[in-house]
């Protein structure tokens, strides 16, 4: 059973556009969704937060939005740059499953100059 | 501030064999997880320990996977015997609390059983 997905394995972008990456979840406990950033051979790095009482959260370059009615939350990056070129993970979780974070499968972004 | 240190970063052993992987968390972070994560997949929960008790371990394979966090510190992942489908990048991460904060992963062991 997986809670969270992301059910775009890969997006390409161009430079100076902006990339939107999509997660969808099914377990309407979960309060508190985090976007971390993977490079190859590194362990994941954060990189924005929102909770369950915000549909928004900006931080630089970067957005997350929550349509909790949808279970679905969305990270936009703009502008894309070269250095964003990652795999992406969506994770989320709730008290009630004692706040462990359970993760999606990810989603490669290629950002092309 | 020190992230969370793990070793060893690359591990090749035979299948039915047995591999230890060590995990020294942020200091102060109560919240201590083992994730692993197969290639092309999303990092999978195995345990989770607050301080020195286990909180969940529900996907943890007991049969031969085991972990300990002794002193509510260092933390220490066991493997055996280990099997071909056990390949993967064990991630281990830390948290100052349980809730509303974001977790900090290490660079992850590459475990290869061939």
């Amino acid at each position: 059973d997986q809670q969270v997905k992301q059910n775009s394995p890969s997006l390409s972008v161009q430079e100076g556009r902006i990339s939107i990456l999509n997660c969808d979840y099914t377990n309407s406990m979960f309060d508190y969704f985090l976007w971390y950033k993977k490079y190859p051979a590194e362990g994941p790095t954060f990189l924005i937060s929102i909770s369950s009482i915000k549909d928004k959260n900006e931080d630089g370059r970067f957005t997350v939005f929550l349509n909790k009615s949808a279970k679905h939350l969305s990270l936009h990056i703009v502008p894309s740059q070269p250095g964003d070129s990652a795999v992406y993970f969506c994770a989320a979780s709730s008290p009630q499953a004692g706040n462990m974070l359970t993760f999606g499968g990810g989603t490669r972004l290629m950002v092309k100059p | 501030e020190a992230g969370v240190a793990q070793s060893p970063r690359y591990k090749i052993i035979e299948k039915r064999q047995s591999v230890a992987f060590w995990c020294n968390p942020i200091s102060g972070h109560a919240t201590l997880y083992w994730y692993q994560q197969i290639l092309g997949q999303g990092p999978k929960l195995l345990i989770q320990f607050q301080n020195n008790g286990v909180v969940d371990d529900s996907q943890l394979p007991k049969d031969r996977f085991s972990a300990e966090r002794l002193k509510g510190v260092d933390s220490t992942l066991k493997i055996q015997p280990a099997k071909l489908e056990d390949s993967a990048v064990y991630l281990c991460a830390s948290r100052l609390g349980q809730m509303n904060t974001e977790a900090f992963f290490g660079q992850g062991t590459r475990l290869t059983v061939v």
